[in-house]
């Protein structure tokens, strides 16, 4: 089956860096997408990676390695209101118009 | 800056009764997309639907579910005859041609007594 592992929880303090990691099992994909759903809200578009390397969108970053089904989303600078679930995501080439989701990662920031 | 939007924002229903969820998509936007997500889970795919008719649907979009778009700007989702286990949120996606940026609406939740 296909699948996108998660952490279920990461807690890190204000001002530091964390990475939230995505393994995935699926038999293709066209690239990794990154969102961030806060409590009782929508899940918010954040980063994506159609090609192996990094992405930097000002204190967020995503890494894709496609030879080690292996993704993160890198947040910088924590501040209070990136506490969020994370999730990743693939659309898969057996259909492409159907999107796997991850697990999900709820991050908790810390004064 | 253009969005999605969804209603209602609650729906409570009885068992066996049907509900419909509505979602505008943004105008410019080709694909739609149906999700749902019970509390503390996963987002989970339910159906996408593009050039008028569903181009793909999961496991759980079964006959109970049903999608349209009834005219230029709305999308439907109707679930007959409701069970408890279909409380959840229902999120309504959409996404340009040529990009995998999914933007979503605020959600419907739905409560199934």
């Amino acid at each position: 089956g296909q699948s996108l592992e998660q952490p279920s929880e990461v807690t890190a303090v204000e001002g530091a860096i964390v990475q939230i990691n995505c393994t995935y099992q699926t038999s293709g994909f066209y690239g990794l997408s990154w969102y961030q759903q806060h409590d009782g809200g929508a899940p918010t578009f954040l980063s994506y990676n159609a090609l192996d390397g990094l992405e930097e969108t000002g204190r967020f970053s995503s890494f894709l390695s496609r030879s080690d089904s292996y993704g993160y989303l890198l947040l910088q600078e924590l501040q209070m209101k990136d506490s969020a679930s994370y999730f990743c995501a693939v659309r898969d080439t057996s259909g492409t118009y159907k999107y796997i989701f991850g697990t999900g990662t709820r991050l908790k920031v810390l004064a | 800056e253009p969005e999605v939007t969804q209603t209602p924002s609650h729906q409570v229903t009885q068992m066996g009764q049907e509900v419909i969820l509505r979602c505008v998509p943004i105008s410019n936007h080709l694909y739609f997309y149906w999700y749902r997500q019970i509390l503390g889970q996963k987002v989970e795919f339910l159906v996408s639907f593009y050039n008028n008719e569903i181009s793909e649907k999961s496991e759980i979009f079964d006959d109970q579910f049903s999608v349209e778009r009834p005219d230029g700007s709305n999308f439907t989702l109707k679930i007959r005859s409701t069970k408890l286990e279909d409380s959840a949120m229902y999120f309504c996606a959409s996404r340009r041609q040529g990009s995998d940026t999914q933007y979503f609406g605020p959600g419907t939740r739905l409560t199934v007594l």
